[in-house]
């Protein structure tokens, strides 16, 4: 069955430093999205894409992140100057269309910021 | 603002049991609601979508209702088995909107 694949599953970084996480949605979806599950806590949107631009953000989805589809199968999130509390598990998802069909989410990238 | 809580928080169960976990929402107008599975430190894996047209939707042991003008969707397991334990989570989406709003999670242990 296809899949969202997610790199890296996990990642140290300093805080103040730059981080991109990367994924690959499946092959035939148009939406894609990213979501955050900091430990205990609900997941949370952050931000919808459809059609090389972004389509909907959170309030949590502010100018130190950024998104984009580089090429035809990648899909990233750069989180700039990190801060400790954007230790988080950070999920890609996909979805073939919007609203009437499931969204599949990656295995996840566990961020840790020191 | 749309609301999703989960009940029970956990639940611990001798396998061979049905269960009915339950998720409430605060906003009635959803476009749809999904049932998800996640595994401790693992990603989230699609259970059941409801649209917000439909009652019911089943699949294999699983059956999530919907109840819309309630504000209401459980999900019936039955025969439960010890690799059913895991957390599960509701979330729906909003009319106008891409997003997901995700619930409180239901974590799940079924003992052998």
């Amino acid at each position: 069955e296809p899949e969202v694949t997610q790199t890296p599953s996990h990642q140290v970084t300093q805080m103040g430093q730059e981080v991109i996480l990367r994924c690959v949605p499946i092959s035939n979806h148009l939406y894609f999205y990213w979501y955050r599950q900091i430990l205990g806590q609900k997941v949370e949107f952050l931000v919808s894409f459809y059609n090389n631009e972004i389509s909907e953000k959170s309030e949590i989805f502010d100018d130190q992140f950024s998104v984009e589809r580089p090429d035809g199968s990648n899909f990233t999130l750069k989180i700039r100057s990190t801060k400790l509390e954007d230790s988080a598990m950070y999920f890609c998802a996909s979805s073939e269309l919007w609203g009437r069909n499931t969204i599949y989410f990656g295995e996840g990238s566990w961020l840790t910021v020191v | 603002k749309q609301e999703v809580t989960q009940i029970p928080a956990a639940l611990s169960v001798p396998e061979g049991e049905n269960l009915v976990l339950n998720c409430s929402f605060t906003d009635s107008a959803i476009y749809n609601l999904q049932w998800f599975r996640q595994d401790p430190g693992k990603g989230l894996t699609s259970l059941l979508l409801i649209q917000s047209s439909q009652r019911e939707q089943t699949s294999g042991r699983l059956n999530a209702s919907l109840d819309k003008s309630s504000g209401r969707s459980t999900l019936y397991i039955a025969a439960s088995q010890p690799g059913d334990s895991a957390t599960y989570l509701c979330a729906v989406s909003l009319e106008g909107f891409q997003k997901l709003v995700f619930g409180t999670g239901t974590r799940l242990l079924v003992s052998p």
